[in-house]
C-alpha cells in the first residue's frame, strides 16, 4: 500500500547530539514538508521541499537540516543548535496540483523526540 | 502576517451536534483545510472548502465564507470516537505546493 513511513517512532537522546528522524514515500508526491507539533502550538513548518535537490525553510528551520537527494525520501535532522528539540515531527507529502485534487497533506506516523 | 484562531478545548454530549469556529487572517486565500487528530497519532484530512458555501460529508460538514475569513466544523450525532483535536489550515497562495499554515487546533471531548 501506497504511503509514508516515518522512523524511528520515538527516539531519545542526549542533549549535544544530532538525531536524524527519516521520511519515505511512496506516493510519487514531489512536495514534502517537515513539521513540529509541541502541545498547545499546533503544527508549526520546519523545512519543505517541492522537488529533488530543492528546498526552502519554513518558519521554525533554525537548529534543523534537510536534505532531497531522492524524490521518495526527506530526512530531517535535529542538530545541538537546536534549543528545545523535544517534541513531536510530522512529515507529509503532497499529491500534484490538479483539478481532481483538493491538494491536502498525507501525514506519516510521527516521530517523538525526547531530549534527556 | 498570518493568523488562524480557533477555540482549545470544547466540551460536547454522545448524540449532539458541535460545531467548531475557525477564523484566520492570511495574506492570500486558496483553500481551507479541516483535519482530526487522535492524541499521539497523524492528522486525517476531515475536509476542503475553496469556495463559500457548506460542503457535507456524512456526519461531518464544513463552511466557508471568504468575506468574513471565517469556516466552521459541524459535527452531527456525535460518537466518543469523536474525541479528538481537530485542526484548522489555510494555504495562503495559489502557488498549489504552498504549505498549509495550522491553527493550534480544537481539542473536542465528548462525554456520555
Amino acid at each position: 500500500d501506497g504511503g509514508i513511513t516515518q522512523s524511528p517512532k520515538y527516539l531519545f537522546r542526549k542533549e549535544g547530539q544530532n538525531v536524524t528522524l527519516s521520511c519515505e514515500q511512496n506516493l510519487n508526491h514531489d512536495a514534502m514538508y517537515w513539521y513540529r507539533q509541541d502541545p498547545g502550538q499546533g503544527l508549526r513548518l520546519i523545512y519543505y521541499s517541492q522537488i529533488v535537490n530543492d528546498f526552502q525553510k519554513g518558519d521554525i528551520a533554525e537548529g534543523y537540516s534537510v536534505s532531497r537527494e531522492k524524490k521518495e525520501s526527506f530526512p530531517l535532522t535535529v542538530t545541538s543548535a537546536q534549543k528545545n528539540p523535544t517534541a513531536f515531527y510530522l512529515c507529509a507529502s503532497r499529491p500534484p496540483t490538479g483539478a481532481r485534487t483538493t491538494g491536502e497533506l498525507f501525514f506519516g506516523e510521527g516521530s517523538r523526540l525526547t531530549v534527556l | 502576517g498570518q493568523n488562524i484562531d480557533q477555540p482549545t478545548e470544547m466540551t460536547a454530549t454522545e448524540g449532539a451536534i458541535v460545531q467548531i469556529n475557525c477564523t484566520y487572517q492570511t495574506s492570500g486565500f486558496n483553500g481551507l483545510f479541516w483535519y482530526q487528530q487522535h492524541a499521539g497519532e497523524a492528522p486525517t484530512f476531515l475536509s476542503y472548502n475553496v469556495l463559500d458555501g457548506l460542503e457535507e460529508k456524512g456526519r461531518f460538514s464544513s463552511f466557508l465564507s471568504r468575506s468574513k475569513g471565517y469556516s466552521y466544523l459541524l459535527l452531527k450525532e456525535l460518537q466518543m470516537k469523536d474525541s479528538a483535536s481537530y485542526l484548522c489550515a489555510v494555504r495562503s497562495s495559489n502557488s498549489g505546493n504552498t504549505p498549509l499554515v495550522f491553527g493550534k487546533g480544537t481539542r473536542l471531548s465528548v462525554i456520555a
